[in-house]
């Protein structure tokens, strides 16, 4: 079992959808839980972070932890179509600074 | 949120020729940088931790002969592919944490002829 598990997708949704990203992981130790967007051929950037459990909100999107369920969620509102990108959740420990990345979902977002 | 700068964004290259990647940190101070590679459509796959003032840390499996790291300042580290063969031809990643957030560079697409 992978210690990070992500959907791969493809997701391909209309503009304006509200779309909802999601991983599940294994190690009870993660603490910090980002979300990165990267597009073809380029860098991964970042997009949000928390640390623990909780809900975080920036503009269109809002991170979720569920520690206790070991689940984390991206949800996009009002999705466009420059949101059509690849999306990786990504975790890591007090432990070490090494993140721990899902295969990434790609998502699609049409006119 | 904090720049790491990654150059050059492509290089093509013969066979058998060595080539330097650069990542810096423009803002802040990174005591530890990371080098993934990445295969199309596939997540980031870590080769190794570059240290400052020490030896990098290879992920296993990686041959750390092939991929030469310095991370001699703490906001350089480079990554030399020596001796590249098409079997290298790939897209690498660094990044270098501020904190608990790792900040990426734009990447570097290496083709080896």
């Amino acid at each position: 079992q992978k210690e990070v598990e992500q959907d791969p997708g493809p997701l391909s949704v209309p503009e304006g959808a509200i779309v909802s990203l999601n991983c599940t992981y294994s190690n009870s130790a993660f603490q910090y839980f980002m979300w990165y967007r990267q597009y073809s051929r380029k860098g991964p950037e970042l997009l949000m972070y928390t640390y623990s459990s909780g809900n975080k909100e920036d503009g269109r999107f809002t991170a979720q932890v569920d520690k206790s369920s070991k689940y984390i969620s991206l949800f996009i509102r009002d999705s466009q179509p420059s949101d059509s990108a690849t999306y990786l959740c990504a975790m890591s420990s007090q432990e070490t600074d090494k993140l721990i990345f899902g295969t990434g979902t790609r998502l699609q977002v049409f006119p | 949120g904090a720049v790491v700068s990654q150059h050059p964004s492509r290089v093509i290259c013969k066979s058998g020729t060595s080539v330097k990647i650069e990542c810096r940190s423009l803002d802040f101070q990174a005591t530890t940088m990371f080098w993934y590679r990445q295969f199309p459509k596939q997540s980031l796959m870590l080769m190794a931790t570059s240290n400052e003032g020490s030896k990098a840390t290879y992920e296993q499996g990686v041959e750390k002969d092939k991929f030469l790291i310095n991370h001699a300042s703490l906001t350089l580290s480079t990554l030399t592919v020596t001796s590249a063969h098409p079997e290298d031809s790939s897209f690498y990643i660094c990044s270098a944490p501020a904190g608990y957030i790792q900040y990426f560079g734009a990447g570097t697409r290496l083709s080896v002829l």
